[in-house]
């Protein structure tokens, strides 16, 4: 069982550029998030799948769209990525039932933008 | 959305108990207290979860007063190992709740 994967690990752009964060999960979940994590910010919801075929914002949505391809894959996209979202990316994932929800987390993807 | 107090760092030293405390004064009935360890260049992970009185684990013990507006988290005789950062999450009943604090950065020295 490998649980939350993500690509890449590390990737640098320019500003104005586009790139897509991928993330798979191998344990059934029907729940799924994007998290950034920047010094002294802790972790800051972006975008959330509650379940397969739907997506809602978080704290943090502006500047990012997801995509739900399937009950396993959760991408993020940076249309025209800003210096402002250099920051590290976790994806997660939990079994959605609700009240007690237990999170998985990816290894993180450090994203560089200059 | 519960608004969500921890202290921003914690020193100890190798065999002491460890006690981080986490302030959620707006704690909602459905909510449950979780708690995730991370260590550089890895993902959060899960160590305890509780909604009230005490729970304790193989890691860890957390304990959760009457009033719920408020929780602490033990970590007993600490280990160099235990150096990290810890995360207080107060949630539940949708997945857009999942909002963690800003983490306790806790460093056990020899």
């Amino acid at each position: 069982n490998a649980g939350v994967t993500q690509t890449p690990k590390f990737q640098v752009l320019k500003t104005g550029q586009s790139m897509t964060l991928q993330c798979a999960q191998d344990m059934n979940h029907n729940s799924m998030y994007w998290y950034r994590q920047d010094p002294g910010m802790g972790l800051r919801l972006i975008y959330y799948s509650a379940s397969e075929g739907t997506t809602d914002k978080g704290e943090v949505p502006n500047g990012y769209n997801v995509s739900r391809l399937n009950k396993r894959e959760f991408s993020l996209r940076l249309e025209s990525a800003a210096p402002s979202q250099t920051s590290v990316y976790f994806c997660a994932s939990s079994s959605g039932t609700g009240f007690n929800e237990k999170l998985f987390f990816g290894s993180g993807t450090q994203l560089s933008v200059l | 959305l519960a608004k969500i107090t921890q202290p921003i760092s914690m020193d100890s030293y190798e065999g002491q108990e460890v006690n981080i405390t986490c302030s959620h004064n707006n704690i909602a009935t459905n909510d449950y207290i979780t708690w995730y360890q991370q260590f550089p260049s890895q993902g959060p992970r899960f160590i305890i979860q509780g909604y009230k009185t005490k729970v304790t684990n193989e890691v860890a013990s957390l304990f959760i007063p009457a009033d719920r507006k408020s929780s602490t988290l033990s970590l007993p005789r600490v280990s160099l190992s235990d150096t990290a950062v810890y995360y207080c999450l107060v949630a539940g009943g949708s997945q857009g709740n999942l909002i963690f604090g800003k983490g306790t950065k806790l460093s056990v020295k020899p």
